[in-house]
């Protein structure tokens, strides 16, 4: 149980253009996702939490603008990064946390994906 | 905001060696505690975790950490390792007011057979 999943696992994009990905919970339904971002050999950095039928809130310093975070069902969050250009390029990383287990609280992670904009 | 310090980054040691990661946080409050196992080519997986209760918190795979709360810290163990623990470790916070997880930089480990 407790799969999350990420499509694409890898895109490749011209710079300027904008790119979806997607995060979803296969086996339960999941209120909150988070979306990080992890760059070679460095640690995860969580750069928004997403509520199901609400907006996103963001760390600070993450361009909301640019990192668009749709969470329109239970099991879907959005991630699209906007007019990409080649700093954006790195390793995207959803997590979910299971509606109604507030008490045990483990954030289940998806493979992950890679973008790289050309 | 908490930080997370995890040293020695690159961990290299021969099959049934002891291996030991340090993990220490900043914050001052109740928090729960995570460690996280990331094998070549596959995504985050939980090794254990610590809510409340004993602070010797024993986890999936022979691993096992302790909780010292004087000592702010959250060190992962285990007595004999094997070539396939060869692995990126994190150790992850969540303090209790929020549900932001915060990760340490990781620990690269390589078991040689």
């Amino acid at each position: 149980g407790a799969v999350v999943s990420q499509h694409p696992s890898w895109v490749i994009c011209k710079s300027g253009t904008s790119v979806k990905i997607e995060c979803r919970s296969l086996d339960f339904q999941a209120t909150t996702m988070f979306w990080y971002r992890q760059f070679p050999k460095q640690s995860l950095m969580l750069m928004a939490t997403s509520n199901e039928g609400s907006k996103a809130t963001y760390e600070q310093g993450v361009e909301k603008d640019k990192f668009l975070i749709n969470h329109a069902s239970l099991t879907l969050s959005t991630l699209t990064v906007t007019s990409a250009h080649p700093e954006d390029s790195s390793f995207y990383i959803c997590s979910a946390r299971e509606r109604g287990l507030a008490a045990s609280d483990t954030q289940y992670f998806g493979p992950g994906t890679r973008l790289t904009v050309l | 905001a908490q930080s997370v310090s995890q040293h020695n980054h690159h961990v290299i040691l021969s099959e049934a060696a002891s291996l030991e990661l340090g993990c220490n946080y900043s914050y001052g409050g109740t928090v729960n505690l995570f460690w996280y196992v990331q094998y070549p080519g596959q995504h985050l997986q939980l090794l254990l975790k610590y809510f409340s209760g004993d602070p010797l918190v024993k986890g999936i795979k022979g691993f096992e950490a302790e909780f010292i709360k004087s000592k702010f810290s959250f060190n992962l163990r285990k007595p004999s390792v094997q070539w396939s623990d060869t692995a990126e470790y994190f150790c992850a916070v969540r303090d209790y007011g929020n549900n932001r997880l915060a990760f340490g930089k990781g620990n690269q480990v390589v078991v040689i057979p």
